[in-house]
């Protein structure tokens, strides 16, 4: 079955700074990849997600990227802002009974130092 | 738009007590809908798959007995949590989709349970 992982586990970035999450897939049938921004104490909000027959996705300082040959996808954040501490969780999308499923990656706690 | 909801947020139970908990998708129909789990920094556990109509598909490792899942309508899924346990303790977070040939979910706010 498919596999997501994600790195790194924590990242610590000046405010201001561009942060970068990566993500590899092993199920190359897999053609959806959204990613996920979760607030303590919160649901996951969906921040942006990408399919495989895009290369790149932007909305304003979030992009993602995604390589279909390597069967990695990455999230880019540019001009960090506090609010943008948070865990991120990337996750791809695969076919089982008939039914979408998310397959999660561990996530990623991404700190905004001020 | 593709707002879900969950009631309540947080709930403290005794032992042995039932504890229900709902999901709603506000602005859209959900003709399936995902219950998760989620322990203290870890990710997502998918506990089922529920379509509106049908029986629920549990994955491996939960037990159907113990967390009842009913999809009773297009907008709304209630995962009953059966003679709770502090094991039971966790994070319960919903998720819903808007069609069944979309992959997008979107989540609820969760609910914190305690069992004492």
């Amino acid at each position: 079955g498919e596999n997501v992982e994600q790195h790194p586990s924590t990242l610590s970035v000046q405010e201001g700074d561009s942060a970068v999450i990566k993500c590899t897939y092993s199920d190359s049938a897999s053609n959806y990849f959204p990613w996920y921004k979760q607030e303590l104490g919160k649901g996951p909000q969906l921040i942006i997600d990408i399919r495989s027959n895009v290369g790149e996705k932007k909305d304003q300082r979030i992009a993602v990227t995604l390589n279909k040959t390597a069967k990695h996808f990455s999230l880019h954040i540019t001009e960090t802002q506090p609010e943008d501490s948070a865990v991120y969780f990337c996750a791809a999308s695969t076919l089982e009974d008939s039914n979408y499923q998310l397959i999660w990656g561990a996530g990623t706690k991404l700190i905004i130092k001020p | 738009g593709a707002v879900v909801s969950q009631h309540p947020s947080r709930v403290i139970c005794k032992s042995g007590t039932s504890v229900k908990i709902e999901c709603r998708s506000l602005d859209f129909q959900a003709t399936t809908m995902f219950w998760y789990r989620q322990f203290p920094k870890q990710s997502l556990m998918l506990m089922a798959t529920s379509n509106e109509g049908s029986k629920a598909t549990y994955e491996q490792g939960v037990e159907k007995d113990k967390f009842l899942i009913n999809h009773a309508s297009l907008t709304l899924s209630t995962l009953t949590v059966t003679s709770a346990h502090p094991e039971d303790s966790s994070f319960y977070i919903c998720s819903a989709r808007p069609a069944p040939s979309t992959d997008t979910q979107y989540f609820g706010p969760g609910t914190r349970l305690t069992v004492l």
